[in-house]
């Protein structure tokens, strides 16, 4: 089955703490990115990869890395995070022939900061 | 900057009603847009796009109209199901680029 997975689903830590937010796609995509969701403010978009060790900043990368060493997996890492990153994350992949490609979506990381 | 303005939710309907969501958008150069559907507890999924100036979106009763003189890609459903419910996201991606921006969302709840 065609899929992004993401981990953990669920993740309650305190601030300062490294964490890594996994995502992995079996399609074969170019495009990943990631995304948060607050209430009021919809999607934004953290960061971006367009093919292996290619990242570009979103438009809220502040507090958040990311790498792309295998074509698969695109992780998020918040080195040391504070209470304002709790939120829902998204991880979403896509082909790369156009902007105009649907983006296929994780089902989610619900992470609370405390 | 380039920018997405959905109307504000919750948006409550009976059964077989006709759904309008309104979605106003500024870019620059010529983006292609997008509505997203969220289902509770998941992940968006595309539910239909558009590329181009009088480019029509459908699927599953959806539609939307790139409307480039009014810079609108307005929602409508003629006939809702309580299925629809759920968080409909208005978005464009920056024309060459592939930064994508995202509405606030429209929740739509359909009452049987």
């Amino acid at each position: 089955e065609a899929q992004v997975t993401q981990n953990p689903r669920y993740l309650i830590t305190v601030t300062g703490k490294k964490l890594t937010v996994t995502c992995s796609q079996n399609m074969n995509h170019e495009y990943m990115s990631w995304y948060r969701q607050d209430p009021g403010l919809g999607l934004r978009q953290i960061y971006y990869s367009m093919n292996v060790e290619v990242t570009d900043k979103g438009d809220v990368p502040e507090g958040y890395k990311v790498s792309r060493k295998e074509k698969r997996n695109f992780p998020l890492i918040l080195e040391s995070p504070s209470p304002n990153q709790t939120s829902l994350y998204f991880c979403a992949s896509s082909t790369r022939t156009s902007g105009s490609n649907e983006q296929f979506f994780g089902p989610g990381t619900r992470l609370t900061v405390l | 900057g380039d920018s997405v303005t959905q109307m504000e939710g919750p948006v409550t309907l009976s059964e077989e009603a006709f759904l309008t969501i309104n979605c106003t958008y500024t870019a620059t150069g010529y983006p292609s847009l997008f509505w997203y559907v969220q289902y509770p507890g998941e992940g968006l999924q595309l539910l239909l796009k558009a590329t181009k100036a009088d480019d029509k979106g459908s699927n599953k009763g959806f539609e939307a109209t790139y409307r480039k003189e009014t810079t609108s890609f307005h929602l409508e459903k003629g006939s809702v199901q309580v299925s629809d419910s759920a968080v409909y996201f208005c978005a464009l991606s920056v024309g060459g680029t592939y930064k994508y921006i995202f509405g606030t969302g429209t929740r739509l709840k359909v009452l049987a």
